[in-house]
Order: C-alpha cells, then structure tokens, then sequence
C-alpha cells in the first residue's frame, strides 16, 4: 500500500516568515493529495489539495507544489499568522477507486508573535 | 449544515466491555471511513465503505467491526476493548468518484482502563 513521510515533525516560524512542510509518497499511481489542518481538541479540516494534473495551486496564503516525477509534494504558507497555528497533515490517495488516504504523521507548525 | 455528526463525543470503558461508536452525514456523500489518531502516528484508516451495502478493510482492522446501515450511518463496534484501542476515532465521508476530499467528524475520545 501507499508510504507517506512528513517532514518536519515540528516547525517554529516567528510571525510574518514563511512556513514550508515536505511530504513524500511511494505508489507512483496516486494522484490526489489533500492538506488539512488540525487545531488542538478539533477535527481535521481540508486546507488545499491538488491532483497530478497540475504542478501547483495557490490559494491566498496557502499554496501546494508537487512534483510527481520524484514523488513529493509540499505545503508552503506565507505571511505566517499565530492562528496558522495547528498540525498539518499530508496525505496521498490509493487506487483501489474507493478513495481512501493515507496520510502522514504530522507537522505541528507554531507561529511565534 | 452539520455535515457528520458522532456520538458520543467521550467514553471511558473497561478492558473487555464492548460499545458502537455512531456516525452519521447528511451530505449524500457514497463513502464512508473510520481512523484511529494516536500520537505521532498520523490518521490511520480502521474501515470504509465505498457504498451503500459494502465494507472493507483498511490498514488497522484487528479487534473492530463496521455496518454501513444505510447511506448516511457507518458504525464502528469493539467487541471486546483492549487499553491498545485507547485513541481518538473520527469518521469520515467523501463522494467516491474523482478523487474527492473528505469530510471529518468532531471526533470520540475513548479511553479504556
């Protein structure tokens, strides 16, 4: 089945830096990769995600590049904000066409005022 | 709009009581999934259902069981609760087709002594 890897696990930005997390993946056919962000005692909430038809998706703030060729994909936040705040997970689908995600172990992003 | 809803929010067991934790979304959505979220480990998928009518195992299976009792409620059941099932479980829904993003729960924290 499908290996995803996240890096950093934890992630200190002093506000108004930029924050970039990387993820890795395994099964070349994968071809949907979600972000969500979890606040403490919260579910996880889809932030942005982007299919291998596009190398990259912008949205605000928030964008994600990927590159298929050697399996990886990252989350860049700019103009970081206290709220930003959260762990953030990355997660790639598999293809048995039931849409299920595996997803990575997390990265706990703290933004310092 | 609440989207999926489970119950309940919080429960404590003992080693060898069994419960169903309950999931329902109003979304129409096809599919459904149960996770487990312990520290460090990132979400990991228990079960899903694709449809209506069928059940499937995902990555971490052993020691629960699943009904799909209509479109909108999936149900998770321990049997026999062991302290390793101490974690948080969310349930998840997504269109099947297209690589769709899902939709969290607000989560069950359950603890078993």
């Amino acid at each position: 089945g499908e290996n995803v890897e996240q890096h950093p696990s934890t992630l200190s930005v002093q506000e108004g830096d930029s924050a970039v997390i990387k993820c890795t993946y395994s099964d070349s056919a994968s071809n949907y990769f979600p972000w969500y962000k979890q606040e403490l005692g919260k579910r996880p909430q889809l932030i942005i995600d982007i299919r291998s038809n596009v190398g990259e998706k912008k949205d605000q703030r928030i964008a994600v590049t990927l590159n298929k060729t050697a399996k990886h994909f990252s989350l860049h936040i700019t103009e970081t904000q206290p709220e930003d705040s959260a762990v953030y997970f990355c997660a790639a689908s598999d293809q048995t066409g039931a849409n299920n995600l595996f997803f990575g172990t997390g990265t706990r992003l703290t933004v310092i005022p | 709009n609440a989207g999926v809803t489970q119950t309940p929010k919080f429960q404590v067991l003992k080693t060898g009581q069994s419960m169903t934790l309950q999931c329902a979304q109003d979304m129409n959505h096809n599919s459904m999934y149960w996770y487990r979220q312990d520290p460090g480990m990132g979400l990991r998928l228990i079960y899903y259902s694709a449809s209506e009518g069928t059940t499937d195992k995902g990555e971490v299976p052993n020691g629960y069981n699943v009904s799909r009792l209509n479109k909108r409620e999936f149900s998770l059941r321990l049997e026999s609760a062991a302290p390793s099932q101490t974690s948080v479980y969310f349930c998840a829904s997504s269109e099947t087709r297209g690589n769709q993003p899902q939709h969290f729960g607000d989560g069950t924290r359950l603890s078993i002594l």
